[in-house]
């Protein structure tokens, strides 16, 4: 059975930091590429950050050089790791994966995890 | 960036009526990579349709997706208890960032 699950989010201060992981299974994760996307509880949904199967990377305006996304392949694990956190990043965090239709990031998301929830708050 | 709007913002329908959903994009879609999503109270998004028109698998054929260029529909023929959640739209692979719209919430009238 194809399955993403998020692990890490919690309480943080503003200013701090949290790393969020996301372990993957029943799929070839080494050839997918994967995403982050956050949700303001009661909001809409937001693409915050990607990885391709080639270790090209992008991120939204609003986490540019606060966030890195990585993967650990051998370990089928996706990473979001997060500094200088503030109150707008309050959200519920999936990960997700892109379909493999046409390639070259031009995919939907097809399966996606339960979400962990980040709270920055003093 | 491609903003997606979404309307109406929330659709009172009784079981068995059929529900229109109207997603618009600031500029032109490229080749139609438009999704449709469902989430559930307290549940991940689903994908429902992409390239503006293609049933997602296991995905139910009361659930129809349409348009091209800056306009789309997804039409539910008739609403099933399960069907009452909100719907999001998606572009895909036309210019970075990817978007979504706000969302559309279905409800029981």
């Amino acid at each position: 059975e194809v399955h993403l699950e998020e692990s890490g989010g919690g309480l943080v201060q503003p200013g701090g930091s949290l790393r969020l992981s996301c372990a993957a299974s029943g799929f070839t994760f080494s050839s997918s590429d994967l995403h982050w996307v956050r949700q303001v509880t009661g909001k809409g949904l937001e693409w915050v950050s990607a990885i391709g199967s080639g270790y090209d990377t992008y991120y939204s305006d609003s986490v540019k050089g606060r966030f890195t996304i990585s993967r650990d392949n051998p370990k089928n694990s996706l990473f979001l790791q997060m500094s200088s956190l503030r109150a707008e990043d309050t959200a519920m965090y999936y990960c997700t994966r892109e379909a493999k239709v046409t390639g070259d990031w031009k995919d939907p998301f097809d399966i996606w995890g339960q979400g962990t929830m980040v709270t920055v708050s003093s | 960036e491609i903003v997606l709007t979404q309307s109406p913002g929330t659709l009172s329908l009784s079981p068995g009526e059929r529900a229109t959903l109207s997603c618009r994009a600031s500029q032109s879609v490229t080749s139609n990579y438009l999704a449709w999503y469902q989430q559930k109270f307290g549940q991940a998004p689903r994908l429902l349709i992409y390239g503006a028109s293609t049933r997602a698998a296991g995905i139910p054929d009361r659930f129809s997706g349409s348009g091209s260029g800056t306009d789309f529909t997804l039409t539910i023929s008739r609403l099933e208890p399960e069907d009452f959640a909100v719907y999001y739209c998606q572009q895909y692979g036309s210019s970075l960032p990817w978007t979504f719209g706000p969302g559309t919430k279905v409800e029981i009238k």
